[in-house]
């Protein structure tokens, strides 16, 4: 399995607040991305990033923002949570750009109240 | 525009059956790449298979397999005498190489797959 870890693994929070949760991996991969998955929508890009402090939007990418310092951490954060931003989101990696599979973290579930 | 459509929502099956899981997908694209991921009741997503559009062979993997027709722009996925633990939501997805910096992948609706005992 790839080494990839989430935290939160669940989170509780109310509107307005901000919230950062985080995606660490042990691979060294260059590419790592955050979805969000919400029910009849499978999963829905948010942000992705193609190496250190290179990042670029998805297709949700609305009222979210991403940092990468480290090649191994891929921080979201929800700069003023909403309810509509509760859901289920995943972190995946990619060894190269080349359509690479990608591997999926445990998941972190963010409920806002 | 990329897109892929699993049409079917829900399945249910008596263990020891058979199962289809379609999947339809839209691209441009020449060369492009499809996959199918597992997600069961524990919420992990895991990846099963990775199919670029070159290979029209089907892929069998134990009890396994999928027929990739780019006639009908399909990518199926079969599950041989299921079993309980095949009991997952199921995501076929769509990579079109190449497109900007990274492998983005647009991901079906899924397919839910209750196997009963």
């Amino acid at each position: 399995d790839a080494g990839i870890t989430q935290s939160p693994r669940h989170k509780v929070t109310e509107t307005g607040t901000p919230v950062t949760l985080r995606c660490h991996q042990t691979e060294n991969h260059r590419y790592m991305y955050w979805y969000r998955q919400d029910p009849g929508h499978g999963l829905r890009l948010i942000h992705y990033s193609y190496g250190v402090k290179d990042t670029d939007k998805g297709e949700v990418s609305d009222g979210y923002s991403v940092s990468r310092s480290k090649t191994e951490d891929f921080l979201l954060t929800l700069e003023s949570a909403t309810s509509s931003q509760t859901s289920v989101y995943f972190c995946a990696i990619s060894e190269s750009s080349d359509a690479d599979t990608q591997y999926f973290g445990p998941g972190t579930r963010l409920t806002v109240l | 525009a990329q897109k892929v459509t699993q049409a079917q929502t829900e399945i249910s099956v008596v263990e020891k059956e058979d199962v289809t899981l379609d999947c339809v997908y839209e691209t441009r694209d020449t060369t492009y790449y499809l996959f199918w991921y597992k997600q069961p009741p524990s919420g992990e997503l895991v990846f099963l298979i990775r199919r670029n559009s070159f290979d029209e062979q089907n892929e069998i993997s134990g009890r396994y397999s999928w027929n990739f027709q780019k006639s009908t722009s399909s990518f199926n996925f079969t599950i041989t005498a299921s079993q309980v633990v095949d009991s997952a939501v199921y995501f076929c997805a769509l990579s079109e190489a190449g497109y900007s910096s990274a492998s983005k992948i647009i991901f079906g609706s899924g397919t839910r797959l209750s196997i009963r005992p």
